[in-house]
């Protein structure tokens, strides 16, 4: 069965720093990958997918995503985060084969100081 | 604006009464989905909707019922609800099934005390 795990609960990052939020997933072969963001009050809004080919992945906000098969990770990075990120984050996976069903890891809250 | 709306937004409910959770999107998508979101567990699939005309249990149907009214519409009806079902709901919508490209509804709170 499909799983995600994001292994951080809550990250606290300064603002300008850099970031990385950790995805990791259990499929048997290569699946769709999804980032997502919440901000409080809200639906979740699409950052960025993954499909096949090249990957890295370019989102908006300038968030990317890389995908690495070998460690079963697709971990969202963005070189200077702004106040204006902080939200919960969500990694999602979908099967190609799959009914457009997604299956979403627990969710990353992130915090920005100023 | 074109998306996905759901009503309402808030609901407080006792334990044992029911209530029909609405959603409707205006992009002319053919599936549809109820998700719950908890503290701690993400996402999780109630039931969705493929096409108009179908529908099949997710992850967590249990105490759920879904109708897909026409293309634009999808319900979901808590027949007796229980503390266990307060949750934050969202419904989304993509173009196809094998389409991933989800639009989200902005979500209904529910209390059930």
């Amino acid at each position: 069965a499909q799983s995600v795990t994001q292994p951080d609960i809550h990250i606290t990052v300064s603002e300008g720093a850099s970031l990385e939020l950790r995805c990791n997933y259990s499929y048997g072969a290569t699946p769709y990958l999804f980032w997502y963001v919440q901000s409080p009050g809200q639906g979740l809004q699409l950052l960025l997918k993954y499909f096949s080919g090249d990957t890295l992945v370019q989102g908006i906000k300038g968030f990317e995503a890389e995908f690495k098969r070998s460690q079963s990770s697709f971990n969202l990075r963005k070189p200077s985060v702004h106040w204006s990120d902080a939200a919960e984050y969500f990694c999602a996976v979908g099967a190609p084969e799959d009914t457009g069903k997604l299956i979403f890891g627990q969710g990353t809250t992130l915090q920005v100081k100023p | 604006n074109a998306g996905v709306t759901q009503t309402p937004k808030f609901q407080v409910l006792k334990t044992g009464q029911s209530m029909t959770l609405q959603c409707a999107q205006d992009m002319n998508h053919n599936s549809m989905y109820w998700y719950r979101q908890d503290p701690g567990m993400g996402l999780r699939l109630i039931y969705y909707s493929a096409s108009e005309g179908t529908t099949d249990k997710g992850e967590v149907p249990n105490g759920y019922n879904v109708s897909r009214l026409n293309k634009r519409e999808f319900s979901l009806r808590l027949e007796s609800a229980a503390p266990s079902q307060t949750s934050v709901y969202f419904c989304a919508s993509t173009p196809s099934s094998g389409n991933y490209g989800y639009t989200f509804g902005s979500g209904t709170r529910l209390t059930v005390v």
